[in-house]
């Protein structure tokens, strides 16, 4: 079974840290993704990446950077903390982009990350 | 533009009674779908997925859907609602064109499940 953890799955921050949020999937696959879930508004794609170093923006990715060193490793991080940033954070891989007929994505268990 | 709707986001049900979750779509290619289940404090799992194969798509735990491109819908139903199906469902659609690698998520139904 394809295995997808992400580091916390709760935290606290403060308005202006610094925060990393990690995922790490065991199944060699090349694409992996942040979204953020929120209320109402589903699931939205912040940025993705399709290769190591490599990495493309989503609908949402103001705020937020990327860094992917290696394969099986993606962190999504938040330069400086605020408040709206308050929300859910799911990390997915895929073997395949969605554009392919396989394109399954395999979630992680959401890291619910809180911006005092 | 593509997107995805989600036509109620509440549904509830009584235990052994048809579950009916309604989503709605826009392409203008042929799209691939998906349902999506997510229980509570867990990551998203993948129910069925319609990739222009057969129009009638069976799922895990007795969930199918439909694909029927005359209505732009792909409604998820199941004949008799477990207590263990009360979770929340998200129909997410790939547009296709090739054009987008990135799936398109509604924005959720909670289904209630009453003994």
């Amino acid at each position: 079974d394809v295995k997808v953890t992400q580091s916390s799955r709760y935290l606290v921050k403060r308005t202006g840290e610094k925060v990393f949020l990690e995922c790490v999937q065991d199944m060699d696959h090349e694409n992996m993704f942040w979204y953020r879930q929120d209320p109402g508004l589903g699931l939205r794609l912040i940025y993705f990446s399709y290769d190591v170093k490599m990495k493309e923006k989503g609908d949402i990715p103001e705020g937020y950077s990327v860094s992917r060193e290696k394969k099986e490793r993606f962190s999504l991080i938040l330069e400086s903390a605020s408040t709206n940033q308050t929300s859910m954070y799911l990390c997915a891989s895929s073997l395949y982009l969605a554009g392919a007929l396989n394109n399954e994505q395999f979630f992680g268990p959401g890291t619910r990350l809180t911006v005092l | 533009a593509q997107s995805v709707t989600q036509l109620d986001s509440h549904v509830s049900v009584s235990e052994g009674t048809p579950v009916l979750l309604r989503c709605n779509y826009s392409s203008s290619y042929s799209p691939s779908l998906f349902w999506y289940v997510q229980h509570p404090n867990k990551g998203l799992q993948l129910l069925l997925k319609y990739t222009s194969a057969a129009t009638l798509v069976k799922g895990i735990n007795g969930f199918e859907a439909e694909f029927k491109k005359s209505e732009t819908s792909f409604h998820l139903t199941k004949p008799s609602a477990h207590m263990s199906d009360a979770a929340e469902y998200f129909c997410v659609v790939i547009p296709g064109g090739g054009a987008t690698n990135k799936l398109i998520f509604g924005t959720g139904t909670l289904l209630a499940v009453q003994p």
